[in-house]
């Protein structure tokens, strides 16, 4: 099992430019999750899906827009990017007994 | 609701020292607690948890962390710090939500030197 994969690892963007970044699992959770992450700001979450088809607004959601397309992937749009998102993304997923949350290995983006 | 605090941004330990991470929490149900490990330029993981059973719970790499509800801590512990053990640490708390809904409270993590 692969786990949580995302792609790409590392982008740099300009001012304005959109871009997907994805998400996909293979460990059949049925909750997934956006997270940001910055400097002495620990684990901020995005946006989640509690379970297919459904989405939920989390603590940062302005600027982004997410899609659960299917059980497996989740992913994260930014229609128009600004300097203030440049973070690490990471996505996570969580089973349906558990509570713990299972992460990918992050998505580095620079907003120039 | 639920909060964590993570007591410490910083700390530095000698290699073979005890190593002491400090987590408070508060919860207005009984918690789901959970300490998470991040080494450089990778994702988290799970190092251990605590989900109502035993108080004194033993994680991956010789780390333990015990739930004590009168102090509302979760403070982790291993006993020798060895140089792989330099990290960002995570402490979080499972918020109060329903089923699908449940989501992870996260403190602002501690940063872990270990020096040789």
């Amino acid at each position: 099992n692969a786990g949580v994969t995302q792609t790409p690892k590392f982008q740099v963007l300009k001012t304005g430019q959109s871009m997907t970044l994805q998400c996909a699992q293979d460990m059949n959770h049925n909750s997934m999750y956006w997270y940001r992450q910055d400097p002495g700001m620990g684990l901020r979450l995005i946006y989640y899906s509690a379970s297919e088809g459904t989405t939920d607004k989390g603590e940062v959601p302005n600027g982004y827009n997410v899609s659960r397309l299917n059980k497996r992937e989740f992913s994260l749009r930014l229609e128009s990017a600004a300097p203030s998102q440049t973070s690490v993304y990471f996505c996570a997923g969580r089973g349906i007994a558990g509570n713990e949350q299972f992460f990918g290995p992050g998505t580095r983006l620079t907003v120039l | 609701a639920q909060s964590v605090t993570q007591l410490g941004s910083h700390v530095s330990v000698s290699e073979g020292a005890l190593v002491l991470l400090r987590c408070n929490y508060s919860s207005s149900v009984p918690p789901y607690l959970f300490w998470y490990v991040q080494y450089p330029n990778q994702g988290l993981q799970l190092l251990l948890k605590y989900t109502s059973a035993a108080t004194l719970v033993k994680g991956i790499n010789g780390f333990e962390a015990e739930f004590k509800k009168s102090e509302t801590s979760f403070h982790l512990t291993k006993p020798s710090a060895h140089m792989s053990d330099a990290a960002e640490y995570f402490c979080a708390v499972r918020d109060g939500g329903a089923g699908n809904n449940r989501k992870l409270i996260w403190g602002l993590g501690t940063s872990l030197a270990v020096n040789p």
